[in-house]
């Protein structure tokens, strides 16, 4: 089963418009990470936020942490077409000595201008 | 610097051909390397990982198989290609920081396989 679930699947908004997504996870984590993917393209790392942290900001982009409800949500401010995209969050299931990654099915965001 | 090549970019293969798509990582030694699978508009689907050379984990069973020959590269293949491998196939690799825990993951650009 899925260890990151975002919401909503699917946002779409006006440029200049604020963007929320959220994630939920099941198990504990030592981190959780933010990617961003345009259509057919690979996967970007966007912002990682430590089991220890609650918020995190970087550039346009603020993520908070809540390990108390097993959830995190990305912040994309001042929304612009060019942040069209998917967007996942992805975290850190342990098995046998190694991490696995483990990626929710992500939120289809469009801006647009 | 550090990069991640993956090709080709696309590939259209029938049904019962092999398969073998190549990914090679560089700037660092010893990553922690994977596959995955993606289909349209779904998330991704962990296929192996490997934290070493020989060593290969697998996730899903299903008609695939990986190998990693050397350290920093990572093969994906099959020997008869099914319908339902079509997909955008994904490798990446990983840093780990203190106590093996992941940083963050470099993933390629990615393979769009479809198999008529």
């Amino acid at each position: 089963s899925q260890q990151g679930e975002e919401d909503p699947q699917a946002l779409s908004i006006q440029e200049g418009e604020n963007a929320t997504m959220n994630c939920s996870y099941k198990t504990s984590i030592n981190n959780l990470q933010w990617y961003r993917q345009n259509s057919g393209r690979g996967l970007v790392h966007l912002i990682l936020i430590r089991s220890n942290e609650r918020e995190k900001h970087s550039g346009r982009l603020r993520v908070t942490l809540d390990t108390s409800k097993k959830s995190s949500s990305l912040l994309i401010t001042a929304s612009r077409a060019a942040d069209t995209a998917s967007y996942f969050c992805a975290t850190d299931a342990k098995a046998g000595g190694s991490y696995i990654p483990t990626f929710g099915r992500g939120t289809s965001l469009i801006v647009h201008p | 610097s550090q990069t991640i090549h993956q090709w080709p970019a696309t590939l259209v293969q029938p049904v019962g051909s092999p398969l073998s798509l190549e990914c090679t990582v560089e700037g660092t030694s010893n990553p922690n390397l994977y596959w995955y699978r993606q289909a349209a508009g779904r998330g991704l689907q962990l296929l192996f990982y490997s934290v070493g050379i020989g060593q290969i984990s697998s996730e899903v069973p299903q008609n695939l198989s990986a190998s990693r020959p050397q350290d920093r590269q990572f093969i994906l293949s099959s020997k008869k290609l099914l319908l339902s491998d079509s997909g955008f196939y994904l490798c990446a690799w990983s840093v780990s920081g203190v106590g093996t825990v992941i940083l963050r993951y470099t993933f390629g650009s990615g393979t769009r396989l479809t198999v008529v």
